[in-house]
C-alpha cells in the first residue's frame, strides 16, 4: 500500500484560506468516505481534526473542513491562525481493511 | 473520557525485540479497535496494524507482516505492539490509538503519548 500524496509544504498568512490536497487511488481514497485529517504541533501526538471526508469531532474549530472529490480529498483551513501552523496528514480507509496516512504537508502562518 | 497510556522509552540492540503496551482508562475498551502509528525522526506517520479487541483479530500493513505482532488483553484494557528482529531504521515514536468504532474505518480519535524506541548497537 503506497502512501497517499500530499504536498510537501503549504503557507499562507493570518485571516487567509489554505487547502491542502491529498490523492490516493480507487483501492483508498477514492473507494470509500473514510478519509481523515491529523494535525501535528512538534512533540506532540496527532488530533484528528476531521473524519468520514468531511466531518468535524467535537471541539474541533468550524475554519476546518474537508471535501473529496474522486480519488482526491482536501483539508481547507479558513481564517488561518498562527496556531494552525502544524503539520498536516490525511489517512484513508483501504479496501484490504488496514489504514494508510500521505507524507504530511508542513503548514507555515507567515 | 477515554485516555491512552503507554509503556516508557525503550533502548534495543539491533536482532533484538520490543514491545510496548498501551492502556486504556476511562471507557470501555473492546468496542474499539485500537492502530499502531509509528514516526521515524523527522518522519511521516506510518501505520503499522492494528487489532479488534472483541475479536482478537488484528491486521497489518504489508511493511510489517511477520515482524510485528499486536496483541490485547481485555481483562487489563491494554493492547500490546511487538516488534521483532528490530534494526535502526525501527528508531522512532510509536503511537498506539483508539477508533471510535469498531473497524478501522472509524476515525482515531484518541492517541497515547508516544513510546520512543531508539534501535542502536
Amino acid at each position: 500500500q503506497s502512501a497517499l500524496t500530499q504536498p510537501a509544504s503549504v503557507s499562507g498568512s493570518p485571516g487567509q484560506s489554505i487547502t491542502i490536497s491529498c490523492t490516493g487511488t480507487s483501492s483508498d481514497v477514492g473507494g470509500d468516505n473514510y478519509v481523515s485529517w491529523f494535525q501535528q504541533h512538534p512533540g506532540k501526538a496527532p488530533k484528528l481534526m476531521i473524519y468520514d471526508v468531511n466531518k468535524r469531532p467535537s471541539g474541533v474549530s468550524t475554519r476546518f473542513s474537508g471535501s473529496k472529490s474522486g480519488n482526491r480529498a482536501s483539508l481547507t483551513i479558513s481564517g488561518l491562525q498562527p496556531e494552525d501552523e502544524a503539520e498536516y496528514y490525511c489517512s484513508s480507509y483501504t479496501r484490504t481493511n488496514t489504514r494508510v496516512f500521505g507524507g504530511g504537508t508542513n503548514l507555515t502562518v507567515l | 473520557q477515554v485516555q491512552l497510556g503507554q509503556s516508557g522509552a525503550e533502548v534495543r540492540k539491533p536482532g533484538s525485540s520490543v514491545k510496548v503496551s498501551c492502556k486504556a482508562s476511562g471507557g470501555t475498551f473492546n468496542s474499539n479497535a485500537i492502530s499502531w502509528v509509528r514516526q521515524a525522526p523527522g518522519q511521516g506517520l506510518e501505520w503499522m496494524g492494528g487489532i479488534i479487541p472483541l475479536f482478537g483479530t488484528a491486521n497489518y500493513a504489508q511493511k510489517f507482516q511477520g515482524r510485528v505482532t499486536i496483541t490485547a488483553d481485555e481483562s487489563i484494557s491494554t493492547a500490546y505492539m511487538e516488534v521483532s528482529s528490530l534494526r535502526s531504521e525501527d528508531t522512532a515514536v510509536y503511537y498506539c490509538s483508539r477508533h471510535s468504532g469498531l473497524y478501522y474505518y472509524y476515525g482515531m480519535d484518541v492517541w497515547g503519548q508516544g513510546t520512543t524506541v531508539i534501535v542502536s548497537s
